[in-house]
């Protein structure tokens, strides 16, 4: 399979709590982005790196989430002290920049449960 | 402002019939993309058809085609042939000029129920 995963699929923590999502994306691609999506609601951005650099981080992303890209391959997403607002599905998404239509893949997500 | 618009929250097709499913966007760039994304229950977005801002021909891919109305702003999803397996949510999404990041938005989506 040369798709984007994502790992865990799913997560179910205390509230107080870190957790931390991993995603590989697909092999070729040099942009990886992060979405997280709310129940009945589109994807919002979080953030995106190209390679190993994150470009853009979004006014959603509260200074308890912290993403890397270390070798500009998988990247992580960690949350620190979740709260229960933090429940929702986190999406990774990668594509190849300088593709002429750009298309971003998705994963299948990590569904976070804070209780 | 919403960027992106899916009026329709949820659409019932019969299994081997067509369905539309709306979209349209507000942007003031001349140079912009529009996508459209299948979301089944395991949560999964799938890529289905593309539409660039200066593509002069609708786009198709196998049974997905996009009815690209520029002056409207509208790129609707038309699926032919219905099948059970394309019950899910579509998203519509847009992106802004080259870039994605705060760039690039997603409607609410439309729950999509093909019945047999």
């Amino acid at each position: 399979d040369t798709g984007v995963s994502q790992d865990p699929r799913h997560k179910i923590t205390k509230r107080g709590q870190n957790v931390t999502f991993r995603c590989d994306p697909i092999s070729e691609h040099n942009r990886l982005y992060w979405y997280r999506q709310t129940l009945g609601q589109g994807p919002e951005f979080l953030t995106y790196f190209q390679n190993e650099a994150q470009l853009e981080k979004s006014r959603l992303l509260s200074d308890r989430f912290s993403a890397e890209r270390p070798k500009g391959s998988f990247s992580t997403l960690e949350i620190q002290r979740t709260e229960q607002g933090d429940s929702a599905m986190y999406l990774c998404a990668s594509s190849l920049h300088l593709e002429p239509q750009e298309t971003q893949y998705f994963g299948p997500g990590t569904r976070l449960l804070v209780l | 402002a919403q960027k992106i618009t899916q009026t329709q929250p949820g659409m019932f097709v019969q299994e081997k019939e067509a369905v539309t499913l709306d979209c349209t966007y507000d942007t003031s760039d001349q140079s912009y993309g529009l996508f459209w994304y299948k979301q089944p229950s395991s949560g999964e977005m799938i890529f289905l058809i593309y539409q660039g801002s200066y593509d002069e021909q609708n786009a198709t891919e196998g049974r997905y085609s996009l009815n690209f109305q520029k002056a409207r702003k509208s790129a609707n999803l038309v699926i032919s042939a219905s099948q059970l397996g394309d019950s899910a949510m579509y998203f519509c999404a847009m992106r802004e000029g080259c870039n994605y990041g705060q760039n690039f938005v997603f409607g609410p989506g439309t729950r999509l129920s093909v019945l047999p």
